[in-house]
């Protein structure tokens, strides 16, 4: 079955940029989408098709896929950032999570 | 607004079945696939099920595929998921969510304990 790889998690200062990836085989040919939740509360969408933000989403957000990696940066990282990030994609008509990153804002 | 409101949820005995439901509102429901999606007490999102639209297509993850059947009443603008022999490590909150593109809007899920 597919995989999505994350890293466990990923530090940043208040006001640096954050980069968490996540990788699959051939991801670059896939759409890829990331979701956001904050302890006690329903995931949200950040990213969509790979760079698509929804609407609400701030523009310090955004990604990334090529190869076998999709990339999410948050740029000027918040403290209201803090959160759990998941990746996801199909493979075939299966939808796939990566197994999630901890942002620590510091 | 757009909104998912889930419900069926509870402490269930191992082996016991349980049917869940979201009420869907304020898009057109008939219009998009729909998604069930669980989390583990402390863990990752793991996705469960989706039907297409029109409710002709369905796909299981493998952890559920035979024990649950996911379904749609476009008229009522509802989802349901019916999950039978119950296991210990199907406790988990179950979200539903809107499909397309990726899984835009999420419901505030509905927490199921399998314990003897």
């Amino acid at each position: 079955s597919y995989e999505l790889t994350q890293p466990p998690s990923v530090s940043v200062s208040p006001g640096q940029t954050a980069t968490i990836t996540c990788s699959g085989d051939k991801l670059g040919d896939k759409y890829v989408c990331w979701y956001q939740q904050k302890p006690g509360q329903s995931p949200v969408q950040v990213i969509y098709q790979d760079t698509k933000r929804p609407s609400g989403i701030p523009a310090r957000f955004s990604g990334s896929n090529s190869g076998n990696t999709a990339t999410l940066t948050i740029s000027g990282t918040q403290a209201m950032d803090e959160a759990d990030y998941y990746c996801q994609a199909r493979d075939s008509s299966n939808v796939v999570f990566g197994g999630g990153t901890k942002l620590t804002v510091l | 607004q757009v909104q998912l409101v889930e419900s069926g949820g509870g402490v269930v005995q191992p082996g016991t079945s349980l049917r869940l439901s979201c009420a869907a509102s304020g898009f057109s429901f008939s219009t998009y696939d729909m998604h069930w999606v669980r989390q583990a007490p402390g863990k990752g999102l793991e996705w469960v099920a989706v039907v297409s639209n029109d409710g002709s297509d369905k796909y299981y993850s493998d952890s559920v595929r035979g024990r649950s059947t996911i379904s749609r009443d476009n008229s009522k603008n509802t989802l349901s998921l019916q999950m039978n022999s119950l296991r210990v490590e199907d406790t988990a909150v179950y979200y539903c969510a809107k499909g397309s593109p990726g899984l835009d809007v999420w419901g505030q899920g509905t927490t199921v304990t399998v314990s003897s």
